[in-house]
C-alpha cells in the first residue's frame, strides 16, 4: 500500500489562481516527519517545508501555507496567487521513526502548470 | 558552498556495462543516500548511509552496490548495467538522519541501451 499518496497527477491553472496540492500518508508510528519538495523544470529537488507529527499548527511563508490535519491524515499545501515561476513537480514525502529504512518514502508527486 | 555533487550529470551506457555514480557532500552530514526517479514513480530509495562505515539497502537495491568511502563521499555502482536501469539518481544529504530535511544533488541522467 502507499504510504504517502499524492492523487492529483497533473494540475494546471491560471496565473494568480490559488491552488491546493493535496497529501495523504499512512503510518503506524507516532513520531514521523512530513515533508515538501519542489522539482523545477531545471530538475533539482528543492526542500520547502518540515513539519513533525506532533505539531499540528498550520504554517505560511509568504504566498505558501501548509495544512496539516491528523485526523484525515493529510498534509495538504497551498499556493496563493499562484504565478509562472511556480511551474514544477512537488513531492510530499513521508519518514517514519520506526520505518526499516532511514531516508524518505515519497509520493508520486504533482505536476503543477500554472499558465500566464 | 557546494551542497552535495554528484558526477557525472549524463551517462548512456551498454546492456552490460559497468560504471560507478559519484557523490560528494561539503556539509558534514552524516547521512547520505541514493535515489531513483522514474516518470510517475516518484523517488525511491535505492541505498542509505547513517554513518560513515556504515550502508544498509532501501526499497530497490537490486543491481546495485554503494560504498560510503569517508564521511564525504558515497558512490552507487552498477556492475552489469541493464535498460530497466534507465533513471534519472539523486544522491541527497542529511545531517540527522531520518527526520532533518535532506540536500539533493542535481541528479544524473543515465540511460541504458
Amino acid at each position: 500500500a502507499q504510504k504517502v499518496t499524492q492523487a492529483q497527477t497533473e494540475i494546471s491553472v491560471v496565473e494568480k489562481e490559488d491552488v491546493t496540492l493535496d497529501c495523504v500518508y499512512e503510518t503506524r508510528d507516532t513520531t514521523y516527519y512530513l515533508f515538501w519538495y519542489k522539482q523545477p523544470p531545471s530538475g533539482e529537488l528543492v526542500f520547502l517545508i518540515r513539519r513533525n507529527s506532533f505539531d499540528e499548527q498550520n504554517e505560511i511563508s509568504g504566498r505558501y501555507s501548509w495544512n496539516f490535519q491528523k485526523s484525515t491524515s493529510s498534509f495538504n499545501f497551498t499556493i496563493t496567487a499562484s504565478q509562472v515561476v511556480d511551474s514544477a513537480v512537488y513531492f510530499c514525502a513521508l519518514s517514519e521513526e520506526g520505518g526499516g529504512a532511514d531516508g524518505l518514502t515519497f509520493g508520486k508527486g504533482t505536476h503543477l502548470i500554472i499558465q500566464p | 558552498n557546494a551542497g552535495v555533487t554528484q558526477t557525472p550529470k549524463f551517462q548512456v551506457l551498454k546492456t552490460g556495462q559497468s560504471m560507478t555514480l559519484q557523490c560528494a557532500q561539503d556539509m558534514n552530514h552524516n547521512s547520505m543516500y541514493w535515489y531513483r526517479q522514474d516518470p510517475g514513480m516518484g523517488l525511491r530509495l535505492i541505498y542509505y548511509s547513517a554513518s560513515e562505515g556504515t550502508t544498509d539497502k532501501g526499497e530497490v537495491p537490486n543491481g546495485y552496490n554503494v560504498s560510503r568511502l569517508n564521511k564525504r563521499e558515497f558512490s552507487l555502482r552498477l556492475e552489469s548495467a541493464a535498460p530497466s536501469q534507465t533513471s534519472v539518481y539523486f544522491c541527497a544529504s542529511s545531517g540527522q538522519g531520518r527526520f532533518t530535511e535532506a540536500f539533493f544533488g542535481q541528479g544524473t541522467r543515465l540511460t541504458v541501451v
